[in-house]
């Protein structure tokens, strides 16, 4: 298995929501990660997990909260987003922090 | 100045000609270099890395660093109309203890068309 999964694909929420993005590889990678990604943007990191522990946090706002259950799993948890926290939520994972692969993402949208 | 810059397009070239994407960087210590191909509404995907001077080749594609001008290159031969997407650079640094767990900086994109 050669691939990052993401679930949803698409989610929308109200700004009083709770909601969880979950991310999973199966390659083995010791790193995975979270990224946003605006319209005509480049993607922007949010959060890094190296062996199961968060190593970056690009001072993201506390409304997002990751979580890294095993070396599989990623999650990004959701509360009291804001309109402009609408964008594409892009997980990816690495072996050795080079070569990084991105899953198919999670679309999101805060009414 | 921005990290990394490239031209953001569009770039035109008629379908079997060669698209070049050119990519400068400002940090010295920067060790890891990759090309993203990433279509419209669709994730980004790795399509070269390149870690020393030189050049890299991958069927139609070739990537090529210089790090004496900071300058990383994207070679697209034979062109095709579907390589039409938006190709960002990312650049990587390694930690102090050797380390990357791996902060890519991204310049902007090019987007590329190639028309038939």
């Amino acid at each position: 298995d050669t691939e990052v999964t993401q679930t949803p694909k698409h989610l929308v929420m109200g700004m009083t929501n709770k909601k969880s993005l979950k991310c999973e590889q199966h390659m083995g990678h010791r790193a995975m990660y979270w990224y946003k990604q605006k319209a005509k943007k480049p993607p922007e990191l949010m959060f890094v997990y190296s062996y199961e522990k968060l190593s970056i946090n690009e001072s993201v706002p506390s409304r997002f909260s990751p979580e890294c259950p095993n070396s599989s799993l990623l999650n990004l948890h959701l509360h009291a987003l804001q309109p402009e926290d609408s964008a594409l939520y892009l997980c990816a994972s690495s072996q050795d922090g080079n070569e990084q692969f991105f899953g198919p993402g999670t679309r999101l949208t805060v009414l | 100045q921005k990290e990394v810059e490239q031209n953001s397009g569009p770039l035109s070239v008629p379908e079997g000609a060669i698209a070049s994407l050119n990519c400068t960087y400002s940090d010295r210590g920067s060790q890891s270099f990759f090309w993203y191909r990433q279509y419209s509404g669709k994730s980004p995907e790795l399509i070269m890395s390149i870690y020393s001077n030189g050049d890299k080749e991958d069927g139609r594609f070739t990537a090529q660093l210089n790090k004496a001008s900071q300058y990383v290159s994207l070679l697209i031969r034979d062109s095709q109309p579907s390589d039409s997407a938006t190709y960002l650079c990312a650049v990587a640094r390694r930690d102090a203890g050797g380390t990357s767990y791996g902060k890519l900086t991204f310049g902007q994109g090019t987007i590329l068309t190639v028309h038939p």
